[in-house]
C-alpha cells in the first residue's frame, strides 16, 4: 500500500518568514496529492491540491510543487502570518478512493 | 447547509461500555470514512464506505464497527471500549472519490478511562 512520510514534525518561524513541508510517498500510481490545514480543536479542511500533470500550483501566499520522478511534494508558505498556525497535512492517493495521510507538521509563527 | 456533522462532540466512558457515533452530511456525497487522531500519528483510516449499504476496513479497523443504512449517515460504534480507544474522532465526506476533496466534521473526543 501507499506510505507517505512528512517532515518536519514541528516548524518554527517568525512572521513573515517562508514555510516549506515536505512529503514523500512510495506508490508510483499516486496522482492526487491534497494539503489539508487543521486548527485548533477544528476537523482538517482542504487549503491546496494538485494531480500528476500538473508540476506547480498556486494560491495567493501558498504553493505546492510535484516532483513524479522522486516521487516528493512540498507545501510552500510565503510572508506567513500569526493566523498560519496550524498542523498540517499532506495526502497522496491514486487508483483507490482512499488518501493516505502524512503524519502532520505543526507549524508555530511567532508575532 | 450543515456540511458535515458528528455527534457528540464530547464523551467520557468507562471500561467494557459501548457506544455509537454518528456522522451525518447534507452534501449528497457518496463516499463516507471514520478516521482516528492521536498524538503524532496523523489521520488513521478505520472504516469506509463507498455508498449506502456498503462498508470496508481500513488501517486499524480492530474493536470498531460501522454501518451505512442511509446515504446521509454513517455509524461507528464500539461494543466494549478500551483505553487505547481513547482518541479524537472524525469523519470525512468526499463526492466521488480519490480525486476528490475531503469534507471533515468537526470531531469527537472521546476518552474511555
Amino acid at each position: 500500500g501507499e506510505n507517505v512520510e512528512q517532515h518536519p514534525s514541528t516548524l518554527s518561524v517568525q512572521e513573515g518568514d517562508s514555510a516549506v513541508i515536505k512529503c514523500t510517498y512510495s506508490d508510483s500510481a499516486s496522482n492526487y496529492f491534497p494539503w489539508y490545514k487543521q486548527e485548533l480543536g477544528k476537523g482538517p479542511q482542504l487549503i491546496i491540491d494538485i494531480r500528476s500533470n500538473v508540476g506547480e500550483k498556486k494560491d495567493q501566499r501558498i504553493a505546492v510543487t510535484l516532483n513524479k520522478t522522486a516521487k516528493h511534494f512540498s507545501l510552500h508558505i510565503t510572508e506567513t502570518q500569526p493566523e498560519d498556525s496550524a498542523v498540517y497535512f499532506c495526502a497522496a492517493s491514486g487508483g483507490s478512493y482512499i488518501p493516505t495521510f502524512g503524519r502532520g507538521t505543526s507549524l508555530i509563527v511567532h508575532p | 447547509n450543515a456540511g458535515v456533522t458528528q455527534t457528540p462532540k464530547f464523551r467520557v466512558l468507562k471500561t467494557g461500555q459501548s457506544m455509537t457515533l454518528l456522522c451525518a452530511q447534507d452534501m449528497n456525497h457518496e463516499y463516507m470514512y471514520w478516521y482516528r487522531q492521536d498524538p503524532g500519528m496523523g489521520l488513521r483510516l478505520i472504516h469506509y464506505s463507498v455508498g449506502e449499504g456498503t462498508t470496508a476496513k481500513g488501517e486499524v479497523p480492530d474493536g470498531y464497527n460501522v454501518s451505512r443504512l442511509k446515504k446521509q449517515n454513517f455509524l461507528l460504534g464500539l461494543e466494549s471500549a478500551a483505553p487505547s480507544q481513547t482518541s479524537v474522532y472524525f469523519c470525512a465526506t468526499t463526492l466521488l472519490g480519490s480525486y476528490n476533496e475531503q469534507f471533515f466534521g468537526p470531531g469527537t473526543r472521546l476518552t474511555v478511562l
